[in-house]
């Protein structure tokens, strides 16, 4: 238990579907990440929010949209996915800027059909 | 970010030591050097950090030559449970990218 939780731990859904991921963190950090695993590839920063401001955007594609309403919570929002999309999802926190330990939750299995 | 280099894979034995040497040629004068460890379908969870020298603590060593060219991890008397895939960072603390190299698969064998 990493003070990092995820939910859903799996989700399957249809390219014309909209869902979102949560992540909550209970460590008091100020800074979350969200990453994406794909199969034998490493993990690809995908976002990063400090104090709740986004501070990087990997050139992601529009169909991922993040929110972080409060330093504790953190989201991606899904819509019109492709099957490429599919992928381990996860969610991580620091203290401070990036070399700071950063604590991931056990992400969300995402299959898009 | 540094570009890092390490081994595709290892094998081991239960109880014994593995050493992981990370090649990072091009490190900045404030980069700092960070092992994670990652199980499957699991996110990576951090092992050690250092700087230069030598870093000791709990769970492994972390050797760092004068150059810091390179730096290895070392793992003692390894057990099946340590069977992961172990990724060598290089960053500057200032910046929020850490970027994950492929990493190395370590096997441990009864």
């Amino acid at each position: 238990e990493t003070g990092v939780t995820q939910t859903p731990r799996h989700l399957v859904m249809g390219m014309t579907n909209k869902k979102s991921l949560k992540c909550e963190q209970h460590l008091g950090h100020n800074a979350m990440y969200w990453y994406k695993q794909s199969a034998k590839k490493p993990l690809e920063l995908m976002f990063v929010y400090s104090l709740e401001e986004r501070v990087e955007n990997n050139s992601v594609p529009s169909r991922f949209s993040p929110e972080c309403p409060n330093s504790s919570h953190l989201f991606l929002h899904l819509h019109t996915l492709q099957p490429e999309d599919s992928a381990l999802y996860l969610c991580a926190s620091s203290q401070g800027r990036g070399l700071e330990t950063q604590y991931f939750g056990p992400g969300t299995r995402l299959l898009v059909l | 970010l540094a570009k890092t280099t390490q081994p595709i894979s290892m094998d081991s034995y239960e109880g014994q030591e593995v050493n992981i040497t990370c090649s990072h040629n091009n490190i900045a004068t404030n980069d700092y050097i960070t092992w994670y460890q990652q199980f499957p379908s699991q996110g990576p969870r951090f092992i050690i950090q250092g700087y230069k020298t030598k870093v000791t603590n709990e769970v492994a060593s972390l050797f760092i030559p004068a150059d810091r060219k390179s730096s290895t991890l070392s793992l003692p008397r390894v057990s099946l449970s340590d069977t992961a895939v172990y990724y060598c960072l290089v960053g500057d603390p200032n910046d929020y990218k850490l970027s994950f190299g492929a990493g190395t698969t370590v096997t441990v064998r009864a």
